[in-house]
């Protein structure tokens, strides 16, 4: 699986849209990029992924760059409850079964000011 | 509400002292899976099921049995714990071919 770099936090007003960047310079056609989040030692929940295209979902929009190089997670509309440790997976498409251990990296401490 | 449940949800016991973690979905998932999470190590995978009857190991299995008799029950039991065992376990779910994972809300274990 590529690995993935993603600063350890960042600030977002509360309100403001809230953009989280990630690398992925080694990613290969076949993998897609995962967002989860883990508030607080609670179990991760998934947000969104993709492949090539952008993609947005009720919760958010991700930007995948043409060379798929990187990629960006924007919440549009940042509220406290945001605040929480965001992880960039990338991984292959499931196969229909296997192992599929997710790798959380760090990721990046996301806090939302009020 | 679908959900994945876990119990207990805290736990401090013994170094030796057989315990079960259960986990439970009703998603009617074919595919759960067992973590750990511990601080600067991430979460690491410890088995995995892909339907009833079948399991295979994850990542970090030794110390751990798994069973699937039923579909939405995937227990994690440690026969003889020790105190490297000592995590934050999640439980989570998914449709065999999908990509979203449902995680439950974790088990903090501590062995003495």
């Amino acid at each position: 699986d590529a690995k993935t770099t993603q600063p350890p936090s960042m600030d977002c007003a509360e309100g403001r849209a809230a953009n989280l960047p990630c690398n992925h310079s080694t990613i290969s056609g076949n993998e897609y990029v995962y967002w989860y989040r883990q508030i607080h030692s609670q179990g991760p929940q998934y947000i969104i992924h993709g492949l090539k295209n952008n993609e947005t979902n009720e919760m958010a929009s991700l930007i995948i760059t043409e060379d798929r190089k990187s990629s960006t997670l924007i919440l549009p509309h940042a509220t406290l409850r945001d605040t929480a440790v965001y992880y960039c997976i990338v991984r292959g498409a499931h196969s229909g079964g296997g192992a599929d251990g997710l790798t959380f990296g760090k990721g990046t401490h996301l806090i939302i000011q009020p | 509400e679908a959900q994945v449940t876990q119990n207990p949800r805290y736990l401090i016991t013994v170094t030796g002292k057989k315990l079960t973690v259960t986990c439970s979905q009703n998603m009617n998932h074919e595919y759960m899976s067992w973590y750990r999470q511990d601080p600067g190590l991430g979460l690491r995978q410890i088995y995995y099921s892909m339907n009833v009857e079948v399991t295979d190991k994850g990542d970090v299995p030794e110390g751990y049995k798994v069973s699937r008799k039923e579909k939405r029950n995937f227990p994690l039991i440690l026969e003889s714990p020790s105190p490297n065992q000592t995590s934050l376990y999640f439980c989570a779910s998914r449709r065999q071919a999908e990509y979203e994972q449902y995680f439950g809300p974790g088990t903090r274990l501590t062995v003495t």
